[in-house]
């Protein structure tokens, strides 16, 4: 089965720099790549998503990559704010035109924004 | 607020019991899916349901079941619990047709003693 690995664990950023998280997955079928963000006490929320057919994806100040060749996904987020801070979440799945596969999850990624 | 909804949010319970968590898809969603989320084992994957049928299972144990329910809620219920069952219990729910984003419930967190 497929996968997910994340890191880093934990990322301490200063308020206004830019914030990057990796993922790597194992399955090459997996074509479908979701980031989560979950605060304290709340549900994951759906933050960005790429398709294995996009190479990368912007939306505001959230960016993600993907690099189908190595395997690997990252989410990018510049000028950090203090409402950035949470626990991220990538995941992998397959998704053909039928709808998505149950999410594999990374162990998640703790973002501090220091003021 | 994702419009997924699930209750109770919080489920205390002895080892051995059963418990029974129900989830309220998006307005207009077929699909549901169960994820479990520990300290241990981080956010996994249970089980997924598709217009009333089971369509794909993950990491659920034999103790664990779920049905969707011709209104499509859904219902998983857990028996002979134990302590490593305590956990976040996460629904989510996708339109399916020709969608792919996975919309999350405030969860259920069970706790068993």
């Amino acid at each position: 089965g497929e996968n997910v690995e994340q890191h880093p664990s934990t990322l301490s950023v200063q308020e206004g720099d830019s914030a990057v998280i990796k993922c790597t997955y194992s399955d090459s079928a997996s074509n479908y790549f979701p980031w989560y963000k979950q605060e304290l006490g709340k549900g994951p929320q759906l933050i960005i998503d790429i398709r294995s057919n996009v190479g990368e994806k912007k939306d505001q100040r959230i960016a993600v990559t993907l690099n189908k060749t190595a395997k690997h996904f990252s989410l990018h987020i510049t000028e950090t704010q203090p409402e950035d801070s949470a626990v991220y979440f990538c995941a992998a799945s397959f998704y053909s035109g039928g709808g998505a596969d149950g999410l594999t999850f990374g162990k998640g990624t703790h973002l501090i924004i220091q003021p | 607020d994702s419009g997924v909804t699930q209750t109770p949010k919080h489920l205390i319970t002895a080892t051995g019991q059963r418990v029974t968590l129900r989830c309220s898809p998006r307005s207009g969603d077929l699909s549901v899916y169960w994820y479990q989320q520990s300290l241990d084992q981080g956010l996994q994957f249970l089980i997924q349901y598709y217009n009333g049928e089971e369509r794909a299972k993950g990491n659920i144990l034999e103790r664990f079941s779920a049905q969707q329910f011709p209104d499509l809620h859904s219902e998983l219920n857990l028996s002979s619990l134990e302590l490593g069952d305590s956990a976040l219990y996460f629904c989510a729910s996708s339109p399916w047709t020709g969608e792919r984003e996975q919309y999350f419930g405030p969860g259920t967190r069970l706790t068993v003693t």
